[in-house]
């Protein structure tokens, strides 16, 4: 069964702190993308990479960056935890190219608190 | 800047009940439309809707695309608790490589 996997399921961090959520998928997929996702704000783009050591900001990029050293891993570190960081956040992976018709293929999310 | 929109964001019903989920988009170079369902873990898929004005159906769940107008429903008839979820509405568009753009998300709760 393919499928995208997240570290973390539950995650409380101090403000300040240095935070690294990991994202592995095992189907060869060539692009991946970090979302978190708020109430009333629904998904939201923080950064994704088409391929291995390329990566490209999505609509909230401020605050985070992003690693892909190896094509199944990419990983979203919070250089300095905010309070309002605190979030759900969601992994996702697809072919690379045309989305397919079933579109991405989801982690099951990290919900992290910043205290 | 593409722009998906659904409505309502939170809806409460009885068990039973008919609920239509809207969603409208602003999209440059729009390819297709899709519903996700998420409950407590990833969100999986339920439709892709290419064409206007042909319904897509599985069980009690159905979805129409209006290319003209920029909005799909997605309608849910003899409600169930387990239909109690957050509904995904996703545009897919053509701008470089692909992307999808997602909504706000309708929370949908079924009351017993």
């Amino acid at each position: 069964d393919v499928k995208v996997t997240q570290s973390s399921r539950y995650l409380v961090k101090r403000t300040g702190e240095k935070v690294f959520l990991e994202c592995v998928q095992d189907m060869d997929h060539e692009n991946m993308f970090w979302y978190r996702q708020d109430p009333g704000l629904g998904l939201r783009l923080i950064y994704f990479s088409y391929d291995v050591k390329m990566k490209e900001k999505g609509d909230i990029p401020e605050g985070y960056s992003v690693s892909r050293e190896k094509k199944e891993r990419f990983s979203l570190i919070l250089e300095s935890a905010s309070t309002n960081q605190t979030s759900m956040y969601l992994c996702a992976s697809s072919f690379g190219g045309a989305v397919p018709a079933y579109g991405y293929t989801f982690g099951s999310g990290t919900r992290l608190t910043v205290v | 800047e593409d722009k998906v929109v659904q409505s309502p964001l939170s809806l409460v019903v009885h068990e039973g009940d008919t609920v239509t989920l809207n969603c409208s988009y602003e999209v440059t170079n729009f390819r297709s439309l899709l519903w996700y369902k998420q409950e407590k873990k990833a969100p999986t898929f339920l439709f892709m809707l290419t064409s206007s004005g042909i319904e897509k159906k599985s069980g009690r769940l159905s979805s129409i695309l209006d290319k003209k107008e920029l909005f799909s429903i997605l309608n849910i008839t003899a409600t169930q608790t387990g239909d109690s979820a957050i509904y995904l509405c996703a545009v897919r568009s053509n701008f470089g490589n692909e992307k999808l753009t997602f909504g706000t998300g309708t929370r949908l709760t079924i009351i017993p």
